[in-house]
């Protein structure tokens, strides 16, 4: 049972790159979460996918993209990376309603 | 508007107990969650409290929410070296956005 899984688990890009960051979940969770975690600032929600088929924006959305491939699978893509976006990011999923998130391990990313 | 906030850091011995705090301002909270951090490591739910109590205990830990002051501790008794970690106090709301807002975290250390 390997809960919520992220790939990959580090990366360093240039700014102005691109890169797809990879999540999934095998809990048959409906509603998945991208957070980005920076020092002495919590999580902060950047977009979610409440059902398949469906994506919102977070708190932090800019600079992002998501897509919900399937109901397993929400990945986050930044299309032009910049210094500001170095940072962990984290997926999350829960079933719906009031239940409690399940976290993969993060993604560091790092962009100079 | 949506606000968690938490002290930053917390040092006791082991044995002691372990209060971490967290004042959050939307007073339509269905419920509030702790959740802990590992070095390198995704957000473990330790335990969370339905926004119609006051008090829960799971073990070691206790939970007390008062409501009237939007007021949320954890408290960990006999804590140990294990208990070394980051502790965030979430809130979800009752709105047509599911996602839970997050404190900045505690970090909690743990003297021998």
């Amino acid at each position: 049972n390997a809960g919520v899984t992220q790939t990959p688990k580090f990366q360093v890009l240039k700014t102005g790159q691109s890169m797809t960051l990879q999540c999934a979940q095998d809990m048959n969770h409906n509603s998945m979460y991208w957070y980005r975690q920076d020092p002495g600032m919590g999580l902060r929600l950047i977009y979610y996918s409440a059902s398949e088929g469906t994506t919102d924006k977070g708190e932090v959305p800019n600079g992002y993209n998501v897509s919900r491939l399937n109901k397993r699978e929400f990945s986050l893509r930044l299309e032009s990376a910049a210094p500001s976006q170095t940072s962990v990011y984290f997926c999350a999923s829960d079933r719906l309603g009031d239940s409690p998130l399940h976290f993969g391990n993060g993604t560091r990313l790092t962009v100079t | 508007g949506e606000d968690v906030e938490q002290s930053l850091f917390l040092s006791v011995r082991e044995g002691d107990s372990s209060v971490i705090n967290c004042t959050y301002t939307d007073s339509s909270s269905t419920y509030l969650y702790w959740y802990k951090q590992e070095p390198g490591a995704g957000l473990q739910l330790l335990t969370y409290i339905f926004s119609n109590m006051d008090m829960k205990q799971d073990q070691r830990l206790t939970v007390l929410l008062n409501k009237k002051d939007k007021h949320l501790s954890l408290r960990i008794a006999d804590t140990q070296t294990g208990d070394s970690a980051i502790y965030f106090c979430a809130e979800s709301m009752d709105t047509g956005r599911r996602a839970l807002t997050f404190g900045s975290g505690t970090r909690l250390q743990v003297q021998p």
